[in-house]
């Protein structure tokens, strides 16, 4: 069966823009996490969707927010973008929430630049 | 909170020999969950291995086996008869109910 689908794989945003990243779950998996990789910061928990609801949020600023709709596809939006957010940014998927205990299928990200 | 540390930025083994790679942890839980992930440079990160903590036996698949140590909180990798495949950044991580929280990484060259 298919895999965790990433889209767009790269990203160039100028500062002050917004962004929206999407995730496709392995089908049948109805959560979704998204986690940011930095080389400073590492990797970072943002948030989890479930059943079309955001069931845990990490500690980032409201910039950044997300969704998920009936057919458990993702998206995460970025506003007001910063030289900061640059990122890899990694989804997640699992058959339900609260599943980090059994190890999650990823994606295989989306490079995002902010110049 | 949780903190996972990996004191090993990189790491280097010859073609068909054995690497061991650390990592160390912090909780006060007595219940978790731990992780070795793989990821190569298609970003994708994989799933290497997962230790339960109230398991006494560690964890094996095929050329990977951990050594578990909770009362120390260790939980290393070891990689036998390394191949030219296994080259990537390996993440320690600790399950925290809905969250994998990471250690830094372990850049891991295979010299052929």
């Amino acid at each position: 069966k298919a895999g965790v689908t990433q889209t767009p794989r790269y990203l160039i945003k100028t500062r002050g823009q917004q962004v929206t990243l999407s995730c496709s779950p392995i089908s049948g998996h109805r959560s979704v996490s998204w986690y940011q990789q930095t080389p400073g910061q590492g990797l970072q928990f943002l948030f989890e969707y479930f059943s079309e609801t955001q069931r845990n949020k990490g500690n980032f600023p409201g910039r950044f927010s997300g969704r998920q709709f009936s057919n458990s596809r993702s998206e995460m939006n970025v506003s007001t973008l910063e030289l900061g957010d640059s990122a890899l940014y990694l989804c997640a998927s699992s058959l339900t929430a609260g599943l980090a205990n059994y190890g999650y299928t990823f994606g295989s990200g989306t490079r995002l630049t902010v110049v | 909170a949780q903190t996972v540390t990996q004191s090993q930025p990189e790491m280097s083994v010859q073609e068909a020999e054995t690497v061991t790679l650390s990592c160390t942890y912090d909780t006060s839980e007595s219940d978790y969950y731990l992780f070795w992930y793989k990821q190569p440079p298609s970003r994708q990160m994989i799933l290497v291995i997962r230790q339960e903590a109230y398991k006494q036996q560690n964890a094996t698949e095929n050329r990977f086996s951990v050594n578990f140590q909770k009362a120390a909180k260790s939980f290393s990798l070891k990689i036998s008869d390394s191949q030219l495949g296994d080259a990537a950044m390996y993440f320690c991580a600790y399950a925290s109910n809905y969250q994998l929280i990471w250690g830094a990484g372990t850049k891991l060259i295979i010299k052929p």
